[in-house]
């Protein structure tokens, strides 16, 4: 069952315009929501972060929207960057001791910047 | 400081092997989580060790073990190998391993089953 999704594997935008990922997850106790980005041979690295407590969160050019009751987040970068050019992975997790280490993923969407 | 390193980078083994990867989290870092990257399914949660102990475990049969170190360095075993378990096997580590922890994670072993 997965519990986070990104429905669109790839996304392609224009240098300077909007890019906009989606994600929707169904577990509704889910209190912490992040995004990584990760380039080929790399590992996944921290990209931005909001707690459910909040419906927006802002760093630089990167923005996650967060709508609770449906369960639906998104990640804005704007402008976009051929630099940007990775696969994102959202991801989410559950306060509490039973969950202490544990991440759980969409199955990623490829973003390209073209020039 | 020194980010996570994974050893082997890469690894090939048949169907029915054994395999050991091993992962140093950054100095000062207690958890180490294991995740499992497979095309189409994203990152799958292996199980996370703080302290030695495990803490938590994912939904992957009992082939999957892992161990931690005094030092924090940890180590996954896969036995009886199937075609299925091909993947990329990332391995991150934090702080403590809570929630609000910032996971950092390492370039992972690309393990190939033939």
């Amino acid at each position: 069952d997965q519990q986070v999704k990104q429905n669109s594997p790839s996304l392609s935008v224009q240098e300077g315009r909007i890019s906009i990922l989606n994600c929707d997850y169904t577990n509704s106790m889910f209190d912490y929501f992040l995004w990584y980005k990760k380039y080929p041979a790399e590992g996944p690295t921290f990209l931005i972060s909001i707690s459910s407590i909040k419906d927006k969160n802002e760093d630089g050019r990167f923005t996650v929207f967060l709508n609770k009751s449906a369960k639906h987040l998104s990640l804005h970068i704007v402008p976009s960057q051929p630099g940007d050019s990775a696969v994102y992975f959202c991801a989410a997790s559950e306060y509490g001791s039973g969950n202490t280490g544990k991440l759980i993923f969409g199955q990623g969407t490829t973003l390209q910047v073209k020039p | 400081k020194a980010g996570v390193t994974q050893t082997p980078r890469y690894l090939i083994k048949t169907r029915g092997q054994q395999v050991t990867l091993s992962c140093s989290p950054i100095s000062g870092h207690r958890s180490v989580s294991w995740y499992q990257q497979t095309p189409g399914q994203g990152l799958q949660f292996l199980f996370e060790y703080f302290s030695e102990t495990q803490r938590n475990k994912g939904n992957f049969p009992g082939r999957f073990s892992g161990r931690q170190f005094s030092n924090s360095r940890s180590e996954m075993n896969v036995s009886t190998l199937e075609l299925g378990d091909s993947a990329l096997y990332l391995c991150a580590s934090s702080s403590s391993g809570g929630t609000l922890d910032e996971q950092f994670f390492g370039p992972g072993t690309r393990l190939t089953v033939l």
